[in-house]
């Protein structure tokens, strides 16, 4: 699986867009970008994934570049609860698990 | 949120004795998975299941071993608990192994052998 770089932490306000980037320059074409989020000490939540399109769901948008070595997870309007550990995940066709880095670490301001 | 649940919650037990986790979903889906969270270590693929009585290998099965009789139940079990194995463990479920089949998580079980 190609390899993803977060930032380690961000900060947003409450009410404000959460914009949080990932890169995975060495991503292959048959791969999907995935982001799952973590609650303290909760199962890994699934957020978005695409391939090539940018997609939006009812929890987020993801913004793929063109070239596809980078992305952006859109939380629209961050909450309190949105604190969470992000994980930017790179997903190879067939492959057996989610190899989840160290994520970032987004804390929701009031 | 996909029907996945994990019993127990939380277990604490002893040095050498034998541990099961039990995994449950009700979304009839195919794959069933097994990882374990270590701080500094992320989320590491223990065993995983692609069908009833069918199971393989993940990046750390040393000392379990698995299960699956039933397509809603996988069950993980620790035949001889040592410390090292003090861990948050998740389930998982996909409906196939492909890169856009989505895997999703179970709350987790804290598993602490002391």
């Amino acid at each position: 699986d190609a390899k993803t770089t977060q930032p380690t932490s961000m900060d947003c306000a409450e009410g404000r867009a959460a914009n949080l980037p990932c890169n995975h320059s060495t991503i292959s074409g048959n791969e999907y970008v995935y982001w799952y989020r973590q609650i303290h000490s909760q199962g890994p939540q699934y957020i978005i994934h695409g391939l090539k399109n940018n997609e939006t769901n009812e929890m987020a948008s993801l913004i793929i570049t063109e070239d596809r070595k980078s992305s952006t997870l859109i939380l629209p309007h961050a909450t309190l609860r949105d604190t969470a550990v992000y994980y930017c995940i790179v997903r190879v066709d067939y492959g057996n698990q989610f190899y989840f880095g160290t994520g970032t670490s987004l804390t929701v301001i009031p | 949120d996909a029907g996945i649940t994990q019993s127990p919650r939380h277990k604490v037990t002893e040095t050498g004795t034998p541990v099961t986790l039990r995994c449950h979903q009700t979304e009839n889906h195919r794959y069933m998975y097994w990882y374990r969270q270590d701080p500094g270590h992320g989320l590491r693929l223990i065993h995983y299941s692609y069908g009833v009585k069918d199971t393989d290998k993940g990046e750390v099965s040393d000392g379990y071993s698995v299960s699956r009789s039933k397509t809603e139940d996988f069950l993980l079990t620790l035949e001889s608990a040592t410390s090292s194995q003090t861990s948050v463990y998740f389930c998982a479920i996909s409906r196939d192994r492909g890169a856009a089949d989505t895997q999703y998580f179970g709350p987790g079980t804290r598993l602490t052998v002391l």
